[in-house]
């Protein structure tokens, strides 16, 4: 069946800029998950959702990141005023219910900040 | 600070050997230690985990252990294939709160394997 799938694969963008980044989940799954990775790093933890809502946003390092999850499936990391250090990897992961050690992840939007 | 670490950031081994990655870990409240295989340009991939009061788990051609006493833990594959070659990545899930869907991941070892 289809993975997780992520769009974009690469984003470029100014300093300043306002960027979305888009997750498709494997279907049925109800948590989701966004994690961050730079270079030579694992991945860090961003926030995670059960269903519509936004259960842990606690890795959000500040204000201008956002995201959302409006009917439970697709889901959109959002970046306001893009700064030079936003630039990682974005990796969004989903899996069902409760199975939190096996996340499902996608192959992440490669996030250029110039 | 981050409790997930490994011993060596690189690991070169001949087609046919066996592979030992190690990682240590500082927190001992961790309800679960999982391994991921990284690949380049994809996402991590879910290999194996193993509960805190285990002190071994195996899977197909994997082996995980897990020593509490010196907070260690090992992934073991055996007869390293070419496709093995990857990152790999210890994580850990600690139920703070029923925050267990939370993992916290290490820098990663780059397995190199030579035909």
């Amino acid at each position: 069946g289809a993975g997780v799938s992520q769009t974009p694969s690469n984003k470029v963008t100014e300093k300043g800029k306002y960027v979305e980044l888009r997750c498709d989940p494997i279907s049925g799954h109800t948590a989701l998950y966004w994690y961050r990775q730079s270079l030579g790093q694992g991945p860090e933890f961003l926030i995670y959702f059960q269903g519509t809502g936004a259960a842990d946003d606690s890795g959000l390092p500040n204000d201008r990141f956002f995201a959302v999850r409006p009917e439970g499936s697709v889901s959109t990391l959002k970046i306001q005023r893009t700064e030079r250090g936003d630039s990682a990897v974005y990796l969004c992961a989903s899996s069902p219910y409760s199975s939190y050690n096996e996340q499902f992840f996608g192959p992440g939007t490669r996030l250029t900040v110039l | 600070g981050e409790s997930v670490g490994l011993h060596l950031p690189t690991l070169s081994v001949q087609e046919g050997d066996n592979s030992i990655i190690n990682c240590a870990y500082s927190n001992s409240a961790s309800d679960y230690f999982i391994w991921y295989k990284q690949e380049s340009g994809k996402g991590p991939q879910f290999i194996i985990d193993i509960r805190s009061n285990m002190d071994k788990r195996q899977g197909q051609r994997v082996t995980v252990l897990l020593n509490k006493t010196v907070k260690h833990l090992s992934l073991q594959i055996a007869a390293t294939q070419p496709g093995d070659s990857a990152v790999y990545f210890c994580a850990e899930n600690i139920d703070s709160g029923g925050s267990n869907y939370k993992l916290t991941f290490g820098k990663g070892t780059l397995l190199t394997v030579n035909p």
